[in-house]
């Protein structure tokens, strides 16, 4: 699974945009680059997913360039309710049996929306 | 629908007791992991279950025991545990194994502590 680095911690206000970016430049091309979240002492929350093209849900929009080697995660206007840890994962193709596919989270950004 | 619980979401238990940790799905996943998270760090996965049979263990000592006794449900036995095992302990399921396609999901664990 591809290495991804994120900034340790961001600062956004409320009701702005809030752009967290990832770098995976040693993505390969059947890998695909997930989103999940963790608001402190609850389970992670999935949030988004994509492999190349933009993607757009209810919850955030995530661009991805287009060499592939990092990504945007966007929150269109954040709430202090989005305060949380945003962790960027690159998950590999299936190897059935084997661990690739598996979730393997970094440290995240921690995420700090503020009034 | 998407939930997985977990319960208890509190445990306190001393080094000698015997107990059990529940997860539970109704999307027709057919597999269920569980991770364990000390503070301030990320989730690390312990074991997978594809299809009720044990797939992946992490090198897992074997005071934790896991337990698929059926496609829904998922436990983690506990037995002279340490106090470094204290930790939250979150369970997810996807649709299959290994799949980087399928997303996982997590239940909002349960905190464990070891007196």
């Amino acid at each position: 699974d591809a290495k991804t680095t994120q900034p340790t911690s961001m600062d956004c206000a409320e009701g702005r945009a809030a752009n967290l970016p990832c770098n995976h430049s040693t993505i390969s091309g059947n890998e695909y680059v997930y989103w999940y979240r963790q608001i402190h002492s609850q389970g992670p929350q999935y949030i988004i997913h994509g492999l190349k093209n933009n993607e757009t849900n209810e919850m955030a929009s995530l661009i991805i360039t287009e060499d592939r080697k990092s990504s945007t995660l966007i929150l269109p206007h954040a709430t202090l309710r989005d305060t949380a840890v945003y962790y960027c994962i690159v998950r590999s193709q299936l190897n059935y049996g084997g661990s690739q596919g598996n979730l393997i989270f970094g440290k995240g950004t921690k995420l700090s929306v503020k009034p | 629908d998407t939930e997985v619980t977990q319960t208890p979401k509190h445990l306190v238990m001393g080094m000698t007791n015997k107990k059990s940790l529940k997860c539970e799905q109704h999307m027709g996943h057919r597999a269920m992991y569980w991770y364990k998270q000390k503070a301030k760090k990320p989730p690390e996965l312990m074991f997978v279950y594809s299809y009720e049979k044990l797939s992946i263990n992490e090198s897992v000592p074997s005071r934790f025991s896991p337990e698929c006794p059926n496609s829904s449900l998922l436990n983690l036995h506990l037995h002279a545990l340490q106090p470094e095992d204290s930790a939250l302990y979150l369970c997810a399921s996807s649709r299959r194994q290994g799949r980087n396609t399928d997303t996982q999901y997590f239940g909002p664990g349960t905190r464990l502590t070891v007196l």
